[in-house]
């Protein structure tokens, strides 16, 4: 069965620092998306991506994050001056036919 | 204000209890509904969706009140393996908007 893949499953980073997590998409998905879920809370929306630009984007995603799809395959999502606040559970999907897949996410601990 | 609310829990129940979950959205244009089920510190999975009054998969039943705004499940015969928390999702914006996600419902199938 066809899986998004996300790297790294656990990224720990010192605040201040960048961080850029990756995603494979499932390859014929036109749809791109990243969520985030802080721990014990829910699972919430930052962007989608189609066509090779952001095609809406919530208020938490902010001048801090920018996505990316350098070539046919990666999807990445930036983090630029991590906060403490940023830890969380980041996930990629993405959506064909049949609706949306999640990758198994990257947990980010920023210290 | 786009929001989907869920009873948090927890349910505990013994195995082959019927038990069921509710949601409300406040979106009234969304056509589309789903219901994830997710692993502690996994990704969501999606274990139906719903897109006229209801849907049935063994076990599961999910039901659609759109007059109410009001997304139920229902698990029959109850699974040790059932154990999770329970996501009511309700896209924004169409087939390929972004999903808004309730904080979840915690069930606990006990022996």
């Amino acid at each position: 069965e066809p899986e998004v893949t996300q790297t790294p499953s656990h990224q720990v980073t010192q605040m201040g620092q960048e961080v850029i997590l990756r995603c494979v998409p499932i390859s014929n998905h036109l749809y791109f998306y990243w969520y985030r879920q802080i721990l014990g809370q829910k699972v919430e929306f930052l962007v989608s991506f189609y066509n090779n630009e952001i095609s809406e984007k919530s208020e938490i995603f902010d001048d801090q994050f920018s996505v990316e799809r350098p070539d046919g395959s990666n999807f990445t999502l930036k983090i630029r001056s991590t906060k403490l606040e940023d830890s969380a559970m980041y996930f990629c999907a993405s959506q064909g036919a049949v609706g949306y897949t999640f990758g198994s996410g990257t947990r980010l601990t920023v210290v | 204000r786009k929001e989907v609310e869920q009873d948090p829990g927890p349910f505990n129940v013994p195995e082959g209890a019927t038990v069921a979950f509710n949601c409300t959205y406040s979106n009234s244009a969304s056509q589309s509904f789903f219901w994830y089920r997710q692993d502690c510190r996994k990704e969501p999975k999606l274990l139906m969706s719903v897109y006229s009054s209801g849907n049935e998969d063994g076990r599961f039943t999910a039901q659609l009140n759109r007059a109410s705004q009001y997304i139920s499940l229902l698990i029959r015969d109850s699974k040790l393996s059932d154990s999770a928390t329970y996501l009511c999702v309700v896209p924004y914006g169409g087939s390929q908007g972004n999903l808004i996600f309730g904080k979840g419902t915690k069930l606990s199938v006990k022996p």
